[in-house]
């Protein structure tokens, strides 16, 4: 069975820059989280879907936005980059819906991006 | 609010030695606990997790973490390391797809 696969793999942007960061989940999960990870530090949260519908949000500015798609995949953009959106990209998808206990994320390989 | 500490930025160890991993949180409720593993250029590899129940949780690739709430602490053992353990390891609490997670501690195994 497929895990869970991100586009593109790695990605070089200019500041003011738009990025568009993909995600599919594993088949029949129905939840997406995405997470930063800055060189040299753990991954932060910055969002989470289920259902199509947003179920939690972290600590980033209104320049990060994502939606869920009908066949559970995701987008994560971000407008106007900085040097410091510099980071590998995480999706993590899980077959549980939020707050039910066991919710265990599988992580994908990640997005590599760079701004310039 | 959650949060997570690894004291420890970087291990060395030899090649057969035993390993543990300190990780500390902080939760306001019955934590979930997570243990990952990350090599370069990858994404998180899952270890091991606790819920709830025994306190001592086997994981993949002969890994075991013990949670001790009275220290806080969901610290990874391994009784005998091999050179492909190393790696970047993350602890990680909460759940709900939200998780908190510790800066990494970034295992070296020598021959």
């Amino acid at each position: 069975d497929a895990g869970v696969t991100q586009s593109p793999t790695h990605l070089i942007k200019t500041r003011g820059q738009h990025v568009t960061l993909r995600c599919s989940p594993i088949s029949g999960h129905k939840s997406v989280s995405w997470y930063q990870q800055v060189l040299g530090q753990g991954p932060q949260f910055i969002f989470q879907y289920y259902e199509k519908e947003e179920r939690g949000r972290g600590n980033f500015p209104d320049r990060f936005s994502a939606r869920q798609f009908p066949n559970y995949s995701s987008e994560l953009n971000v407008n106007a980059l900085l040097l410091g959106d510099s980071a590998l990209y995480l999706c993590a998808s899980s077959s549980h819906p939020p707050g039910t206990g066991e919710e265990t994320q599988y992580f994908g390989p990640g997005t590599r991006l760079l701004v310039l | 609010a959650q949060s997570v500490t690894q004291p420890d930025i970087h291990i060395t160890v030899s090649e057969g030695a035993s390993l543990e991993l300190r990780c500390n949180y902080s939760y306001g409720a019955t934590p979930y606990l997570f243990w990952y593993v990350q090599s370069p250029g990858q994404g998180l590899q899952l270890l091991l997790k606790y819920f709830s129940g025994d306190t001592l949780v086997q994981g993949i690739k002969g890994f075991e973490a013990e949670f001790k709430r009275s220290q806080s602490s969901f610290n990874l053992r391994k009784p005998s390391v091999h050179w492909s353990d190393a790696a970047e390891y993350f602890c990680a609490v909460g759940g709900a797809g939200k998780s908190t997670f510790g800066d990494g501690t970034t295992l070296t195994v020598k021959p």
